[in-house]
C-alpha cells in the first residue's frame, strides 16, 4: 500500500522553465511533508519543507504546494538549472514523530540546456 | 562537522549468506534511521533507533535486524540473503527534538546478491 505516490517516474524540462514535480498522498494523519534532492552515487539531502497548517513555503528558486483537501503537494523550481537535475522524493511524516517517514518513489528531473 | 559515514560502500553476497552494514551518525545526532531504496519502490523505512532503543519500526521481515551503540553508531544486519535483498541501504540521522523530518543520509551501501 503505497501512501505516497509520485506517479511521475521522470520529467524533462527545458533550462530556465518551470519544473513541477507532483506528489499525491493517502493517510489524511500525515501532518508535515518534504522534498529531498538525490545525486547519484549520494545520499538524498533536504530541499524544502511544509507543515500541513501551511499551503505555501517558498526557499529561493523552490516553492512547495499544498492542497490538503485534494492529498497533493508539489514542487516548483523556477526558472530551472541544469544542476537541478537529479531524483526527487517527496516524503510524508505522521503526526507521531517525524522519524518514520514515508518516502515516494522519486520523480527523475532532467533540466535540458 | 563530519557527515553520516556508512560502510561498507558497495558489497557483493551470495543467497543465503548474512551481511552487517555499518553506520556512523553525525557527532550529536541521536536518532538513527535505516532505509531501503529500490528501482520502483523509493525509499523504504527499516527500522529507527534512538538512545540505544528500537523506537520506530517498518514492515519488514524479522531477517532484518539493527542495534545501536552507545556512541550512537548503528549497525543492520540481513539474515539468510534473498535476490530481492538487492538495493541501495541508506542510513539517515537527526537530533532528538528536531521535528522538522530533517533526515542528514549516508552515501548508502549498495548490496548485490547473487
Amino acid at each position: 500500500d503505497q501512501q505516497v505516490k509520485q506517479n511521475s517516474p521522470s520529467l524533462s524540462v527545458q533550462e530556465g522553465r518551470i519544473s513541477i514535480l507532483n506528489c499525491d498522498y493517502t493517510n489524511s494523519m500525515f501532518d508535515y511533508f518534504l522534498w529531498y534532492k538525490k545525486y547519484p552515487a549520494e545520499g538524498p539531502t533536504f530541499l524544502i519543507s511544509i507543515s500541513s497548517i501551511k499551503d505555501k513555503n517558498e526557499d529561493g528558486r523552490f516553492t512547495v504546494f499544498l492542497n490538503k483537501s485534494a492529498k497533493h503537494l508539489s514542487l516548483h523550481i523556477v526558472p530551472s538549472q541544469p544542476g537541478d537535475s537529479a531524483v526527487y522524493f517527496c516524503a510524508a511524516s505522521p503526526p507521531q514523530g517525524a522519524q518514520k517517514l514515508v518516502f515516494g518513489q522519486g520523480t527523475r528531473l532532467t533540466i535540458n540546456p | 562537522k563530519a557527515g553520516v559515514t556508512q560502510t561498507p560502500r558497495y558489497l557483493i553476497k551470495t543467497r543465503g549468506q548474512q551481511v552487517t552494514l555499518s553506520c556512523s551518525p553525525i557527532s550529536g545526532h541521536r536518532s538513527v534511521s535505516w532505509y531501503q531504496q529500490t528501482p520502483g519502490q523509493g525509499l523504504q523505512f527499516l527500522f529507527e533507533y534512538f538512545s540505544e532503543t528500537q523506537r520506530n519500526k517498518g514492515n519488514f521481515p524479522g531477517r532484518f535486524s539493527g542495534r545501536q551503540f552507545s556512541n550512537s553508531r548503528s549497525e543492520m544486519n540481513v539474515s539468510t540473503l534473498e535476490l530481492g535483498d538487492s538495493a541501495l541501504y541508506l542510513c539517515a540521522s537527526s537530533e532528538w527534538g528536531l521535528y522538522t523530518g530533517e533526515l542528514f543520509f549516508g552515501e548508502g551501501s549498495r548490496l548485490t546478491v547473487l
